[in-house]
Formats: structure tokens, C-alpha cells, sequence
């Protein structure tokens, strides 16, 4: 398997711009999460999804931030209008194993907003 | 609420030493606790899951601890190599009802000097 794949690797925009993420969890894994990473807070859990449906969105910053899971080889996050301050490398994971959740990271999005 | 506490600062040492890492938490018991490596640029890779009533767990040259009375799990990496260079950060499971949920602390970086 070619493993959790995400797309594009680098976003630049403008503030003020919509920023669509997307991901391709690794075939099978019914459990997807997306990740925003920043030096300041570290690794933060967005939202993640079972079998497609959001399970816990509490981490989602705020209204500007949406995630969709239509199928189980694809999800989306996407951010309108972007601000500056959403500049962070955003990581998608996913994982088949709930008891041990050992999760599977992708490559990463680094977004820059200008 | 959940906390994780990691060395912030990072940790130098010369290649053929073992290198120790810390992971406190608080306000919490959690039946497992994982660690990752990151390297620049890249996903965290998930290395070991230590469970609550396992004392130690050993994979080639990585033993880790889980002391549930001081709340702290210690990462060793003995024979240290510079490709052991990379910051490790520790993850627990979220709350009891919500354990698709990952923490994870800060990292702390390793640098192996040869």
C-alpha cells in the first residue's frame, strides 16, 4: 500500500482565499483523522471520522474550518476564508485499530497564508 | 483537561551513548501510551505502545517505560546513531468515551553527534 496520501504537499495563497486539503487514507482503515501542526501548539487533533462520519470535531478552530469524509478513500479540509494565523502543516492520519489506534501519517500539507 | 508534558528543550548527545527521554502527564490515566518519530519535513512514524500494566517494553534498541504512580513514561534509544536524529513525541488516548482521540505532546528533538 502506498500508504496515507495527501495533497498538494505545499499551498501558498492569499488571505482571504479558499484552501481545499485532501487526503487518502490507507485502504481498510475505517478511522481518519486530520492534524494541524504549529511550533507553538505542537500537533492538534481537528477532527476525526468512522466509517465516514464525523466522530469529534472539537478541535476544529473555529467556522472557517470544514472536513468532509463522501467516501471511505477520500476526505477534505477545507478553510474559507484562510487568515494568516491558519499557516501550519496540516497532517492527515488513519488507522484500522481502535483498541491500540496506531495511526498512519501522511506526508503532509505545509500552507502558507500571505 | 488532558496534559502532556515532553522535554522542550533539545537533546544533544554523542553517537554510542543512550539518549532518555521524558513523557509526563496529568489528570489522567490512560490504558496505553504510544511514541513517534518525526523527521523534518515528514509525518510522525509510530515506534512502540506501552500498556498500562506493562512495566517495559523493548524493540531492538528502544525500551520504554510506563510508570502509572508517577505518571511518566521514559524512551531510550541505547547505541545511539546520528540516523537516530529526529524529535520523538509521546501520545496518549483521549478520555474514556473518546479514545479514537490521540494527544500528543510537544516532541522532543534528538540530535546524535557522531
Amino acid at each position: 500500500d502506498a500508504g496515507v496520501i495527501q495533497s498538494p504537499r505545499h499551498e501558498v495563497t492569499e488571505m482571504g482565499q479558499e484552501v481545499t486539503l485532501r487526503c487518502k487514507p490507507i485502504s481498510g482503515h475505517d478511522y481518519l483523522f486530520w492534524y494541524r501542526q504549529t511550533m507553538m501548539r505542537g500537533l492538534e487533533l481537528l477532527i476525526y471520522f468512522n466509517n465516514n462520519v464525523p466522530i469529534d470535531d472539537s478541535g476544529m478552530p473555529e467556522d472557517r474550518f470544514s472536513a468532509k469524509m463522501p467516501n471511505a478513500s477520500f476526505s477534505t479540509l477545507k478553510i474559507q476564508p484562510s487568515e494568516p494565523r491558519d499557516s501550519a502543516v496540516y497532517f492527515c492520519a488513519s488507522t484500522w485499530d481502535r483498541a491500540k489506534n496506531i495511526q498512519y501519517f501522511g506526508a503532509g500539507t505545509r500552507l502558507s497564508v500571505l | 483537561s488532558q496534559k502532556i508534558e515532553q522535554n522542550s528543550e533539545a537533546l544533544n548527545i554523542q553517537e554510542g551513548k543512550t539518549a532518555t527521554l521524558t513523557c509526563n502527564y496529568t489528570n489522567y490515566s490512560p490504558a496505553y501510551l504510544q511514541w513517534y518519530r518525526q523527521d523534518p519535513g515528514r509525518g510522525p512514524v509510530f515506534l512502540l505502545l506501552i500498556r498500562e500494566n506493562e512495566k517495559e517494553k523493548r524493540k531492538e534498541r528502544l525500551k520504554v517505560t510506563f510508570d502509572t504512580t508517577l505518571k511518566q513514561s521514559l524512551f531510550h534509544i541505547t547505541a545511539s546513531q546520528p540516523a537516530d536524529s529526529a524529535t520523538y513525541l509521546c501520545a496518549l488516548p483521549g478520555r474514556s468515551g473518546n479514545t479514537g482521540k490521540l494527544i500528543f505532546g510537544q516532541g522532543t528533538t534528538l540530535q546524535v553527534k557522531p
